[in-house]
């Protein structure tokens, strides 16, 4: 299986910081990794796929950024909405596998 | 819009079973892989299963394999999970997912239906 380490575990942050979460495969998975956001008591939404690809809607302070296994995101001017659990996740070979998820918290 | 909607989620005994349900609609559904996550409270995501267009390719994480069953109803534009055996770790919310993107990319979620396994 390939494992996903994702760093850090929680984070806390001002409005306007930016901030960076990585994540490491345990193998190469040819950047099939997407970013989610989950927010208290609802469900997962993609943020980047693709390892660097912003879907649509979202804003353009999140991005993606890939070397050989290692995967970053950043959030530049971190805004009041953005305070959530951020989890990577491969869909390189099954089983699919996440990060343990990064929890941003208000400094 | 696509939207999925999931449904039998409750309260069963460890030993116990039910039969969760994802109702599609906003997409043409026989087009996509579909797929089962779930998240212990507290805790992580974790993939469960997923299944392909046709039915033709199903698989399931280890540890589920053997007591669920994934399953799907294009005329219906549906996708059930039967859960046998349930095992108090098998609590979580259960999410249904559609990969549109790319197989394995989860990249639409229901809202997810919370399964409790106590005696």
């Amino acid at each position: 299986d390939i494992q996903m380490t994702q760093s850090p575990s929680s984070l806390s942050a001002s409005i306007g910081d930016r901030v960076t979460i990585t994540c490491q495969a345990s193998q190469d998975i040819n950047n099939y990794l997407n970013w989610y956001q989950q927010k208290p008591g609802k469900a997962p939404k993609v943020l980047i796929y693709d390892a660097s690809n912003l879907e649509t809607g979202v804003p353009s302070r999140f991005s993606g950024t890939s070397s050989a296994t290692d995967f970053t995101f950043t959030i530049s001017n971190l805004q009041p909405e953005d305070f959530a659990t951020y989890y990577c996740q491969q869909y390189d070979s099954l089983p699919y596998t996440f990060g343990q998820g990064t929890k941003l918290e208000m400094k | 819009e696509v939207q999925l909607a999931e449904s039998g989620g409750g309260l069963a005994k460890p030993g116990g079973s039910l039969r969760l349900s994802c109702e599609a609609s906003g997409f043409t559904f026989s087009d996509y892989t579909m797929n089962w996550v779930r998240q212990a409270p507290g805790k992580g995501l974790e993939w469960v299963s997923s299944i392909s267009r046709t039915s033709s390719y199903i698989f399931y994480a280890d540890s589920v394999r053997g007591r669920f069953t994934i399953s799907r109803d294009n005329a219906k534009n549906a996708m059930f999970v039967q859960m046998n055996s349930l095992r108090g770790e098998d609590t979580a919310v259960y999410y249904c997912a559609v990969s549109q993107r790319s197989i394995g990319s989860f990249d639409i979620w229901g809202p997810g239906t919370v399964v409790s396994v106590s005696s």
